[in-house]
This record gives structure tokens, sequence and C-alpha cells, in this order.
């Protein structure tokens, strides 16, 4: 069966500082892999998207990157962050099939 | 745009008290509407995917329905379990829509005994 790894959990870093935010998927190949961010109170919004290594679509212009060095690997990044970026992160997949499928998520607090 | 409201933003059931909570949507092509249950703190966790107008799909107390404009989830007999914000996404077939998730906020449901 398919699993998604998503770390760390939690993180508190001062703003300014750098982010790497990691997520893996096992038991699938090629998946589609997505980055959301859930603030609170509103809905999931799609940050990047990728069908493909080295292959990055960015929906949200901001100071956040994402890349996909790996077929099953995806890293949300910034080099400075802004007290906006704090949040829920979601690293999620999909399939042949179009369901996309959540990690447990990475809290994110930028003091 | 795709737009997807869910109603009520939070409901507050008795154990047994059957509801529904309402997903309405416009999307430029449907592609399938998706079923979420997020427990706090937690990623949402799959439970449905309707692809046409008409469709059911049923899964312990709950059942969603589709018609061309909105989604019903139907929480027969809730549990203090069922407790949980339940999301809706759409996902749209045409142009910029194509294969993206759009969600609504939620309805944050809680079941007492």
């Amino acid at each position: 069966s398919q699993t998604i790894h998503q770390w760390p959990a939690t993180l508190v870093q001062p703003v300014g500082s750098p982010l790497s935010l990691e997520c893996t998927v096992e038991g699938t190949s090629n998946p589609n892999l997505y980055w959301y961010r859930q603030a609170a109170g509103r809905g999931l919004q799609l940050l990047f998207y990728s069908v493909g290594i080295g292959q990055i679509s960015s929906e949200v212009p901001q100071n956040l990157s994402a890349s996909r060095p790996q077929d099953r690997q995806f890293i949300l990044s910034s080099k400075k962050l802004l007290l906006s970026d704090s949040g829920f992160y979601l690293c999620a997949w999909s399939g042949g099939r179009n369901t996309i499928y959540f990690g447990e998520g990475s809290w994110l607090t930028v003091v | 745009e795709d737009q997807v409201t869910q109603s009520p933003e939070a409901l507050r059931l008795q154990e047994g008290e059957s509801s529904s909570l309402n997903c309405s949507y416009t999307v430029s092509g449907l592609r399938g509407l998706f079923w979420y249950r997020q427990d706090p703190g937690k990623g949402p966790e799959f439970l449905f995917t309707l692809y046409s107008a008409g469709e059911e799909k049923e899964k312990e107390r709950l059942k969603a329905t589709l018609t061309k404009k909105e989604s019903f989830l139907h929480i027969t007999a809730p549990k203090p379990e069922d407790s949980a914000t339940y999301l809706c996404a759409v996902q749209g077939g045409r142009g910029d829509s194509w294969g993206k998730l759009q969600f609504g906020a939620g309805t944050q449901v809680v079941v007492t005994p």
C-alpha cells in the first residue's frame, strides 16, 4: 500500500531564517506531488504541484519554492521566512486515479 | 474561477441526531467532487469521490450525494467519534482548472454524548 511521510511535524523558526520541509511517498511510482497550506478558518491553498522530477508549477507567488530531486521526494523551501509564512503545511500525492491523499502535515510557526 | 462554499460553518449534534452538510460549487468541467475528514492537527483523510450528478456513496454512517450544483454529506445517527471538520473539494477538468483541487473552508462537526 502507498504511504506518505512528511517531516518535521512541528517547527518554530525566527523571521529571516531558512526553511526546509520534506515529503516522501512510498509504494507508488511517478506520483503527482503537491504542497498545500492551510490557514486557520480557511480552506486549503495549493502552493506547488509536480508531475515529474524537476517539473514544478507554482500556484501562488511568494517567497517559498519547491523542488523534486527524486521521483517520490518533494521539498518545500524558503531562503528567508516571513511572519505570514506561519501555518499548517500539507504534502499530498495522487496516482493514476485523481484522488489526492495527504500527509500528516507540518506546523510552522515563524516568530 | 472554481468556487466551493460549505455550510454550515459549524454544527453541533447530539449523539444519534442525523444531519446533513452542504457543499455548493462552481467548476469548469467537473472531474470529481471529493469529501475529506480532518481531525485537529492532522492531514485530511479521504472519504469519497463523486463523479457525476445522481451518484451516491456510503461509508458507515456517512453518505455523500451529488447534483450538478451541490453535494450533501449525510451523517446518520452520529457518534462522538464522528466529530471532525469535513472538507469538500472539486477538481476541474478544463483550462487552468484541470486536475487541481479547490477546497471549501469546511464544516466543523461536534457530536456530544
